[in-house]
């Protein structure tokens, strides 16, 4: 069984601050993704990446940055953060092969006060 | 780039009526189209997937049709039950593993 996961459920961050998101699959999948997902918005792509080391900018990279040095995690960085920032951030993972189905973790709710 | 369209935005039905949600796309390219299920405070999960070589798959309560020449895919969920209260996304993929969701639709099973 896949397993998606996140570093925090709930986070609360300063104005300014620097926010590390973490994720973690164990399935060895190849492709990893960074959503942001707002109300009548739906899931919007972030950043992308289709191997270690390799990255890709997705709809909204504004703001973000992202860190894959390890296959199993891929980290969201937040250089400076804002209010409009606070939002539902999900990474999903998805094999190179086969299925294109997307394992999602369970999210981060990330609130910039 | 790919944009999905989704509608209706929220959508209420009475238990064992049925419910339908559309979406249409840009890109003629795209030939994936998956469809998630997000329950309140869980993950999405995929429920039903087509790919661009098949008008229709059903499985169980659900079935999703498509047509690639209007570009538009649609879900239908029969005998709806309680447990079919959910976000749903649809999406289309962009390229190799990319998807492009639709701004999802809230649906409300009432009892």
């Amino acid at each position: 069984d896949v397993k998606v996961t996140q570093s925090s459920r709930y986070l609360v961050k300063r104005t300014g601050e620097k926010v590390f998101l973490e994720c973690v699959q164990d399935m060895d999948h190849e492709n990893m993704f960074w959503y942001r997902q707002d109300p009548g918005l739906g899931l919007r792509l972030i950043y992308f990446s289709y191997d270690v080391k390799m990255k890709e900018k997705g709809d909204i990279p504004e703001g973000y940055s992202v860190s894959r040095e390890k296959k199993e995690r891929f980290s969201l960085i937040l250089e400076s953060a804002s209010t409009n920032q606070t939002s539902m951030y999900l990474c999903a993972s998805v094999w190179s092969s086969g299925s294109y189905e997307q394992y999602f973790g369970p999210g981060t709710r990330l609130t910039v006060t | 780039g790919e944009n999905v369209e989704q509608h209706p935005s929220t959508l209420s039905v009475q238990e064992g009526d049925s419910a339908v949600i559309k979406c249409t796309y840009s890109d003629s390219a795209s030939n994936y189209f998956p469809w998630y299920k997000q329950e309140l405070g869980k993950r999405p999960q995929l429920i039903i997937d087509i790919r661009s070589n098949v008008g229709e798959k059903k499985d169980q309560r659900i079935a999703v049709t498509l047509n690639k020449t209007a570009k538009h895919f649609s879900l239908h969920i029969t005998e709806t039950q309680p447990e079919d209260s959910a976000v749903y996304f649809c999406a289309a993929d962009i390229n190799d593993y990319k998807l492009s969701f639709g701004a999802g639709t809230t649906v409300t099973v009432r009892a």
